[in-house]
């Protein structure tokens, strides 16, 4: 089945660029997605990318896929302190529409 | 957007007794919704996929009788814990796709705000 990694932490400071990277196992996952969610709070749909592209692009994020490496990324430009959270990428397993999620990664924006 | 919602947000029962968590799609209808479970700093786990107007496929390791879930209406699929036990404590989400989105093509997962669960 698919499996969904990612780094468990990251810390920018406020204004900088934040990068969080995901790898996936399951080549036939025919979307990929990013969520937020904050301390308490259910998840919040940041984007989505379809396998078919490179790159989407949506004001300051910026969602990269290499599907060769099955690496996915998430771009903040310009990071607020608002942007703290706990970041999830999920793969869609195969023809069902249920998400297979990584281990989330916690952003925490510096001032 | 599209809205999820989960009634009630925070819930503490006693050791022993069921308690019902509601899904509703606000302003799209769902044929298929989903239930998931989160521990204190981890992962979402899928327990089960609800459908509407048929019997629930649950995830290997999840009981079907202590976890009881009925999607009754395109707009609302509930999550009973029966007879709750405090390991059963846990931040339970769920999340639907639009029918109207799948129907144009698109793929957008929308979550509930979650509900937490205490059982003392």
């Amino acid at each position: 089945g698919e499996d969904v990694e990612q780094s468990l932490f990251l810390s920018v400071r406020e204004g900088d660029s934040s990068v969080i990277n995901c790898t996936y196992t399951d080549s036939s996952s025919t979307y990929l997605y990013w969520y937020k969610q904050e301390p308490g709070a259910g998840l919040q749909l940041l984007t989505y990318i379809f396998s078919n592209m490179d790159m989407k692009q949506d004001q300051r994020l910026t969602v990269l896929l290499n599907k060769k490496d099955k690496h996915l990324s998430l771009r903040i430009a310009d990071t607020q302190t608002g942007d703290s959270a706990i970041y999830f990428c999920a793969g869609l397993g195969g023809s069902s529409y249920k998400l297979i999620f990584g281990s989330g990664t916690r952003l925490l924006v510096r001032p | 957007g599209a809205v999820v919602s989960q009634h009630p947000s925070r819930v503490i029962c006693k050791s022993g007794t069921s308690v019902k968590i509601e899904c509703r799609s606000l302003d799209f209808q769902a044929t298929t919704m989903f239930w998931y479970r989160q521990f204190p700093k981890q992962s979402l786990m899928l327990m089960a996929t609800s459908n509407e107007g048929s019997k629930a496929t649950y995830e290997q390791g999840v009981e079907k009788d202590k976890f009881l879930i009925n999607h009754a209406s395109l707009t609302l699929s509930t999550l009973t814990v029966t007879s709750a036990h405090p390991e059963d404590s846990s931040f339970y989400i769920c999340s639907a796709h639009p029918f109207r989105d799948r129907a144009q093509g698109g793929n957008t997962i929308y979550f509930g705000e979650g509900s937490w669960l205490t059982v003392v």
